[in-house]
């Protein structure tokens, strides 16, 4: 079985530009995490969807990031404009159901940003 | 105080030995902790869950003491392909979500 899918795996931009992060869980997953992960830091979570509803958005700068997840299956993760301090490695997970604090969350290989 | 913190090493330890990692959680009211293991430049996979006061994996055990509200990761007889980064995970805020402590680097030498 597939596991997590991100694309793309590296993006270079320079600052003030946009850029969008693409995720596909695993398939039968109904919730879906974006999480930002700097050098030296574990996962902090940026957004968290329950099928197509985002039931915690609570730590998303949404001055300039965004996010959807339409339909209950893929999500994208939008900022615009980036800013240098973006850079970070933006990982997806998913999990079956029940809560984050019940369910096994299986990680894509993760978005390495650069904002130069 | 941040809901997760670990020592974040580096533990520099020779193949064959036991290493210990402590991890302490702020909200008393959680009720089941991770540990996941992340490789240099790879995604976080989970390692062990802990639901009650510990759980056992062939050469890794997980403890858990409530009161204190700490966690603990326990390798016994290490192997070079042990090393890695160990995070520690438990549940915090309103809304359940898990958070993660910085990880702890591991480095088994030969």
């Amino acid at each position: 079985e597939a596991g997590v899918v991100q694309s793309p795996r590296y993006k270079i931009i320079e600052k003030k530009q946009p850029v969008a992060f693409w995720c596909n869980p695993i398939s039968g997953h109904n919730t879906l995490y974006w999480y930002r992960q700097n050098l030296g830091q574990g996962p902090e979570l940026l957004i968290r969807y329950e099928n197509e509803e985002a039931v915690d958005d609570s730590q998303l700068p949404k001055d300039r990031f965004s996010a959807e997840r339409l339909k209950g299956v893929d999500s994208t993760l939008k900022i615009q404009p980036a800013e240098l301090g973006d850079s970070a490695v933006y990982l997806c997970a998913s999990s079956l159901a029940g809560g984050p604090g019940t369910d096994t969350q299986y990680f894509g290989p993760g978005t390495r940003l650069t904002v130069l | 105080r941040k809901e997760v913190e670990q020592d974040p090493g580096p533990f520099n330890v020779p193949e064959g030995a036991t290493v210990a990692f402590n991890c302490t959680y702020s909200n008393s009211a959680s009720q089941s902790f991770f540990w996941y293991r992340q490789d240099c430049r790879k995604e976080p996979k989970l390692l062990m869950s802990v639901y009650s006061s510990g759980n056992e994996d062939g050469r890794f055990t997980a403890q858990l003491n409530r009161a204190s509200q700490y966690i603990s990761l326990l390798i016994r007889d290490s192997k070079l392909s042990d090393s890695a980064t160990y995070l520690c995970v438990a549940p915090g805020g309103g809304a359940n979500n898990l958070f993660f402590g910085t990880g702890t680097r591991l480095t088994v030498i030969p």
